[in-house]
């Protein structure tokens, strides 16, 4: 069954500086996608961004870019110019034809 | 462009009463739907999905039920509620493969 683990229960950044936040997942599949979702304390789940495993140049959407090493099956979150707005609750998540499965998620703390 | 709701945001119940909470998808057809209940701070938990009418697959025994009497319908019920079943429920929907799950605003759940 696959599987998505995330490390760290918490962490936090200074307001500016850089932080990047870990995830591991196993699976025997060859074709999946990688998610990172952000759930603020509005509790609203918002997708921030998305990896297809078959491209190897790793997404970037503005602030926010992943490092996808696939043989080593990581997926780790850079965010960049941290602000007050990027506390939340960080969840990964794996998705194949058959499953979603959601890593148990890093609190992210910005610090003014 | 697709939009889910749900409703209603926020619901304090006594122990032992009835329990009805909807999701509806806007703006697309034949979604897989899915029911996560979140403990305060901590991950999700996979409730309930459905691939089609009538078609429910339960992930954790529990006294809770789901139905899909239309396809963009998804309504999660008890018969009686129990205080462990407080928690902030989401409602979630995809399209068919292994891409992005998009979540409704939640409901928050207080059993009394």
């Amino acid at each position: 069954a696959q599987t998505v683990t995330q490390s760290q229960p918490e962490m936090s950044v200074q307001e500016a500086e850089t932080v990047t936040l870990s995830c591991t997942y196993d699976t025997s599949e060859n074709n999946y996608y990688l998610f990172w979702y952000k759930q603020p304390p509005s509790r609203q789940m918002i997708l921030v961004i998305r990896q297809e495993a078959y491209k190897q140049q790793n997404a970037t959407e503005n602030r926010f870019s992943v490092n996808f090493q696939k043989a080593a099956k990581s997926f780790s979150l850079k965010i960049s110019d941290s602000q007050l707005g990027d506390t939340a609750m960080y969840f990964c998540a794996f998705a194949d034809g058959q499953n979603f499965v959601f890593g148990p998620g890093t609190r992210l703390s910005v610090l003014p | 462009s697709q939009t889910i709701h749900q409703w209603p945001a926020t619901l304090v119940q006594p122990v032992g009463s009835p329990l009805s909470l909807e999701c509806t998808v806007e703006g697309t057809s034949n979604p897989n739907l899915y029911w996560y209940r979140q403990a305060a701070g901590r991950g999700l938990q996979l409730l309930f999905y459905s691939v089609g009418i009538g078609q429910i697959s339960s992930e954790v025994p529990q006294n809770l039920s789901a139905s899909r009497p239309q396809d963009r319908q998804f309504i999660l019920s008890s018969k009686k509620l129990l205080l462990s079943d407080s928690g902030f429920y989401l409602c979630a929907w995809r399209a068919g493969g292994p891409d992005t799950q998009y979540f409704g605003p939640g409901t928050r759940l207080t059993v009394l």
